[in-house]
């Protein structure tokens, strides 16, 4: 079963225009945390955004906030004004301690991200 | 302040030959880890190190090995390679479990 859904492959987007991108994820672990990454066509992974399973507000980072909802297990990112410079790859990730067997794998699960391309 | 780097930036290898990967961070980071990435599937944990002389399995370690014997350095080895292991391989690195990881540039590997 998958662990991190992204279910949009890619997106097309009017620049100044808001955006979201969905994630929704599957654990057992009460104590989780999610994270949002951008990987430009460069190749390097840039940390966005986190939300910890117990943070009783939303995270925001500038122009990235978090729209995280526990019930639904979902927690998608949200970029306000879109630039040009944000046409990229985005994951979704979680860290939780269920991972694999045996358990305390400290590693990210990784969705197979979105690909947003920003249209001016 | 480098953060995470890796070398090389890409290399290519017949089939049969063993190479290692080097990733440091000055960041003075307890954990580190390898990812491998494919087109189409996001990233995949190989092995990850919750401190100095400590390795541990991931999602797909089968094919390699790893070993921490600095704090600031995680290498990950290719004894036998194998096409399937083509690849594009990231390190990273994070001060506790809960903290974010930060990644380095990535090292791309072709095997024929």
């Amino acid at each position: 079963a998958q662990k991190i859904t992204q279910t949009q492959p890619g997106m097309f987007v009017q620049e100044k225009e808001a955006v979201t991108l969905d994630c929704t994820y599957d654990t057992s672990d009460p104590s989780y945390g999610l994270f949002w990454y951008k990987q430009p066509s460069s190749g390097e992974m840039i940390f966005l955004i986190y939300q910890g399973s117990y943070d009783q507000q939303n995270a925001t980072e500038g122009r990235y906030s978090l729209n995280f909802q526990k019930a639904r297990k979902s927690a998608n990112l949200v970029i306000s004004a879109s630039q040009l410079g944000d046409s990229a790859m985005y994951f979704c990730a979680m860290r939780d301690r269920t991972l694999y067997s045996g358990g305390g794998a400290d590693g990210l699960t990784f969705g197979k991200g979105t690909h947003l391309i920003i249209q001016p | 302040n480098a953060g995470v780097t890796q070398t090389p930036k890409f290399r290519v290898l017949k089939t049969g030959q063993s190479m290692t990967l080097l990733c440091a961070q000055d960041m003075n980071h307890e954990y580190m880890y390898w990812y491998r990435q494919d087109p189409g599937m996001g990233l995949r944990l190989i092995h990850y190190s919750v401190g100095e002389g400590t390795t541990a399995k991931g999602e797909v370690p089968d094919g390699y090995n790893v070993s921490r014997l600095k704090k600031q350095n995680f290498l990950l080895g290719l004894e036998s390679a194998a096409p399937s292991q083509t690849s594009v391989y990231f390190c990273a690195s994070s001060k506790t479990l809960r903290e974010t990881q930060y990644f380095g540039p990535g090292t791309r590997l072709l095997v024929l």
